[in-house]
C-alpha cells in the first residue's frame, strides 16, 4: 500500500545543476502537489496540478517547473539549482480538487545545494 | 487572504500532562475547512482531523480532541495524558472553498516534546 512515494529521498546538488524530483500516487487521485518545508516554517505550495493535464503556480514558484506527466505522476525541476532552494520538498496528492478532502503525503526529499 | 498562525513555537512537557496546541485562522470565506497533521520525527506527514466551517461540534478521539470555536477563530487541539510518542511537530491548515478552493495554507508549526 504505497501511497504517495517520491525519489530520490536525499540529494547533494552544486550550485547552478539541474535536477527533477518524481512523484507517484496509487491512489487514483485527480489533484496533486508540491511544496517545500524550510526549518521553523510550514509548507509552502510550490506548484499544483488540479487534475491531469493541468498545472498551476502556489506561493514560491519561482525557480521550478513541473511536469503531470500522467494521473499518476507529477515532477517538480529545478533547472539551476541555488543554495536558497535547500529544503524538503514534499508531493501530495487529493482525490478530487476540493478543500473538503485531506491531503496524502509522500516521505519528503531532503535537498541540499552547495 | 487565507492566514494560520500557530503562535506555539516550542511546547514542552512532561509525559501524563495535557497539552494544548493554538491554532488562529483568517479567512474571508464563510465556507472552509480546517485540518491538523501530524509530523513525527521520521518526517512525514500524517493527516489526524478535518472539521469543516458548518460544524462546531468538538471532537474526541481517544487521547485527541479538539475545540472549534468560529466565534474566536480557533481550532485548537488537546492532547491528554501525553505520551513521548506523542513527540512531533503539528501543523494547522486552512483551506477555502471559494477563489483558493483546492490549495491549503500551512501554519508554521508546533513542536511539541513529551519528555519521560
Amino acid at each position: 500500500n504505497a501511497g504517495v512515494t517520491q525519489t530520490p529521498k536525499f540529494q547533494v546538488l552544486k550550485t547552478g545543476q539541474s535536477m527533477t524530483l518524481q512523484c507517484a500516487q496509487d491512489m487514483n487521485h485527480n489533484s496533486m502537489y508540491w511544496y517545500r518545508q524550510d526549518p521553523g516554517m510550514g509548507l509552502r505550495l510550490i506548484y499544483y496540478s488540479a487534475s491531469e493535464g493541468t498545472t498551476d503556480k502556489g506561493e514560491v514558484p519561482n525557480g521550478y517547473n513541473v511536469s503531470r506527466l500522467n494521473k499518476r505522476e507529477f515532477s517538480l525541476r529545478l533547472e539551476s539549482a541555488a543554495p536558497s532552494q535547500t529544503s524538503v520538498y514534499f508531493c501530495a496528492s487529493r482525490g478530487i480538487f476540493s478543500s473538503n478532502q485531506p491531503q496524502h503525503f509522500g516521505d519528503g526529499t531532503r535537498l541540499s545545494i552547495l | 487572504a487565507q492566514k494560520v498562525t500557530q503562535a506555539q513555537t516550542e511546547i514542552s512537557v512532561v509525559e501524563k500532562e495535557d497539552v494544548t496546541l493554538d491554532c488562529v485562522y483568517e479567512t474571508r470565506d464563510t465556507t472552509y475547512y480546517l485540518f491538523w497533521y501530524k509530523q513525527p520525527p521520521s518526517g512525514e506527514l500524517v493527516f489526524l482531523i478535518r472539521r469543516n466551517s458548518f460544524d462546531e461540534q468538538n471532537e474526541i478521539s481517544g487521547r485527541y480532541s479538539w475545540n472549534f470555536q468560529k466565534s474566536t477563530s480557533s481550532f485548537n487541539f488537546t492532547i491528554t495524558a501525553s505520551q513521548v510518542v506523542d513527540s512531533a511537530v503539528y501543523f494547522c491548515a486552512l483551506s477555502e472553498a471559494g477563489t483558493n478552493a483546492g490549495k491549503s495554507t500551512f501554519g508554521d508549526g508546533t513542536t511539541l516534546t513529551v519528555k519521560p
